[in-house]
């Protein structure tokens, strides 16, 4: 069975600075990976995902992720963080096989931007 | 071109009632999954629809059920109200049957149980 660690609940950054959350990742197959947000009152949006091939995925808003299988990681990253990137981010695994339209979610990690 | 339309988009319900929840998606979707989001359990997987065949099902009980139409619209009902199905229901559908196919999410539709 496949799950996913979100290491730190809360991170707050400056505008401008750096942002990075941590996903680690639990499957027995190469897995599916996506990195969703939600803004407060609203569904999930897509912000990127890896599938195969190239191990650093480029997504919306200026976010990126690097996939390291040795590592089981999928760690999403911005090199400078804008107000607007206040909101909820979820990293989910979907582990092949028969697990159709399945996506396991981490526990999501709450981004704050302060000025 | 529309989004994934959950309605109704905030429920009242007493416990033991039963309530049911729709999903329209996007046009030319033929997948659609739906998750429970709690603050305590956070999002976890209900049940997955495609051509009108359940292809997937996630650890809830009975009372939760659902179904797909011919024209890929789908419904989840809960049966016998529970405080704990207080939560945020959200629908996502897929264009295709695979499984990296990006899933589209509704904006939910919020429960509470009194």
């Amino acid at each position: 069975a496949q799950s996913v660690t979100q290491l730190g609940s809360h991170v707050s950054v400056s505008e401008g600075a750096l942002v990075l959350l941590r996903c680690n990742y639990s499957s027995s197959v190469p897995p599916y990976l996506f990195w969703y947000v939600q803004y407060p009152n609203q569904g999930l949006q897509l912000l990127l995902k890896y599938t195969t091939g190239a191990t650093l995925v480029k997504g919306i808003n200026g976010f990126e992720a690097e996939f390291k299988k040795s590592e089981t990681s999928f760690h999403l990253t911005k090199p400078s963080a804008h107000m607007s990137d206040a909101a909820e981010y979820f990293c989910a695994v979907n582990a092949g096989g028969t697990s159709y339209g399945k996506l396991t979610f981490g526990q999501g990690t709450i981004l704050t931007v302060h000025p | 071109k529309a989004g994934v339309t959950q309605t109704p988009r905030y429920l009242i319900k007493t416990r033991g009632q039963q309530v049911t929840l729709s999903c329209s998606p996007i046009s030319g979707h033929r997948s659609v999954s739906w998750y429970q989001q709690t603050p305590g359990q956070g999002l976890q997987f209900l049940f997955e629809y495609f051509s009108e065949t359940q292809r997937n099902k996630g650890n809830f009980p009975g009372r939760f059920s659902g179904r797909q139409f011919s024209n890929s619209r789908s419904e989840m009902n809960v049966s016998t109200l529970e405080l704990g199905d207080s939560a945020l229901y959200l629908c996502a559908s897929s264009l295709m049957a695979e499984l990296n196919t990006e899933a589209f999410f509704g904006q939910g539709t919020r429960l509470t149980v009194v």
